[in-house]
């Protein structure tokens, strides 16, 4: 199976600050890699696939990068609606694995 | 518009089964693949496996082979998993999602069936 290992697991940011959340292969998925943001109580929303390709109807301050086995979510002027967990995945080879989550709270 | 309406909470004793159905609406049922993914309390995500509503095959990730079994009815536009000889690690919220995204991506969420397990 695929791990994906998403650093790190929490983080305190304020309201307008640029935040990066990593997540990294096991071995090469070369672009099958997105990004969804959940919160409390409801269901995952996804926000990038194909590792760097914005989900339509998503702010533009979401955006992904990388290849590979690296992978990086930055949301540039954090708003207090982004205040949630967000969560990496593999689609390159079943299982399709998550990340363990990384938890983006108020600071 | 797409909506994926899953069934309501359950309750279940320990050894029981659950079945969790998934209503699709607003897309041609029989053209993207659902997945289902579980959520224990305060855990991350889990993938459970995949079913193609058109043909009705299904995959199962290797943890749930043996206790999970994904059906379809095209004629209602309904998928469904069951998980049997359920434990209390079993108790979580459970998901269908589509793949209607780039790269195999959930475009689409139900939203989330709770599953209790408790004796």
């Amino acid at each position: 199976d695929f791990q994906m290992t998403q650093s790190p697991s929490s983080l305190s940011a304020s309201v307008g600050a640029r935040v990066s959340i990593t997540c990294r292969a096991s071995q090469s998925i070369s672009s099958y890699l997105n990004w969804y943001q959940q919160k409390p109580g409801k269901a995952p929303k996804l926000l990038i696939y194909a590792a760097s390709s914005l989900q339509s109807g998503v702010p533009s301050r979401f955006s992904g990068s990388g290849s590979g086995t690296d992978f990086t979510l930055t949301i540039t002027s954090l708003q207090p609606e982004d205040f949630a967990a967000y969560y990496c995945q593999q689609t390159y080879s079943t299982p399709w694995t998550f990340g363990q989550g990384t938890q983006v709270e108020i600071k | 518009q797409v909506q994926l309406v899953q069934s309501g909470a359950e309750v279940k004793k320990p050894g029981a089964s659950v079945r969790i159905s998934c209503k699709a609406s607003g897309y041609t049922f029989t053209s993207y693949y659902v997945h289902w993914v579980r959520q224990a309390p305060g855990q991350g995500l889990e993938w459970m496996g995949i079913i193609n509503p058109s043909g009705g095959s299904a995959s199962v990730a290797q943890k749930f082979q043996g206790r999970v079994t994904m059906t379809r009815d095209t004629s209602t536009s309904t998928v469904y998993m069951e998980l049997s000889s359920l434990r209390s690690e079993d108790t979580a919220v459970y998901y269908c999602a589509r793949v209607g995204g780039g790269y195999n991506s959930f475009d689409y969420w139900g939203q989330g069936t709770l599953v209790t397990v408790s004796s």
